[in-house]
């Protein structure tokens, strides 16, 4: 049974870079690719990216100039960093398995817990 | 971006009651449709993708249908855990999006 567990700062101050990294427990990590997903007061749930285990990574365009996702295949890890954060970036952040069906369709499961994260001054 | 919009946007049901929860997709999106319950404080969870198809584990009372612009979302006799909100997800087309929700209380 895959997990994944996330984990990073909740608490940041305006113009600060937010980072979160999320493990892998089980499963195989090359074949799938990492989501981050984020739900905020503002925007409601908004994929943010996802990125490979060669760390080829695909970015939401309305929120790329910001974000960067990485990945440690080693440690079955994956990391979201996003630049200069608002207030507007706060709400809860969660990291997700992406697969690819036969069909082809796209489905984000399991999910990690969550970290809430909020920017205030 | 595709845009896709839930109605109701809230609803009030009793234990045993069947609802049905409906998803437009602002263009047509063929299948590419999931569907997922969150509760408070927790992950959404996949309870449907390719608009009808059930995940594993999912209990049976959980049906989807739709295809094209229009998709929908039934529980057959609800339970308390049931009580929840829903959202739909397109996957046609990056960037992937979400609807709005629509939350259920008894």
């Amino acid at each position: 049974q895959v997990q994944l567990r996330q984990w990073g700062a909740g608490l940041l101050k305006p113009s600060e870079t937010l980072s979160l990294t999320c493990g892998v427990n089980g499963g195989s990590f090359s074949t799938y690719d990492w989501s981050w997903i984020r739900q905020t007061p503002g925007r409601g749930l908004e994929w943010i990216g996802q990125v490979n285990h060669n760390g080829f990574a695909k970015y939401n365009p309305s929120l790329t100039s910001r974000m960067t996702l990485s990945v440690d295949t080693s440690k079955k890890q994956f990391s979201l960093r996003v630049r200069s954060v608002t207030a507007a970036d706060t709400g809860l952040y969660f990291c997700a398995r992406q697969s690819t069906t036969m069909t082809p369709s796209v489905l984000f499961d399991p999910w990690g817990q969550g970290t809430l994260v909020t920017v205030s001054s | 971006d595709i845009q896709l919009t839930q109605s109701p946007s809230s609803l009030s049901a009793s234990v045993g009651d069947s609802v049905t929860i409906t998803c437009r997709a602002s263009r047509s999106i063929a299948d590419y449709v999931n569907w997922y319950q969150q509760k408070p404080g927790t992950a959404p969870k996949l309870l449907i993708y390719s608009a009808s198809t059930l995940h594993s584990g999912v209990p049976s009372r959980f049906s989807g249908s739709g295809s094209w612009t229009d998709f929908s979302l039934t529980i057959s006799g609800l339970q308390p855990e049931d009580f929840a909100t829903y959202f739909c997800q397109q996957t046609f087309t990056s960037p992937f999006t979400f609807g709005p929700g629509t939350k259920m209380d008894i």
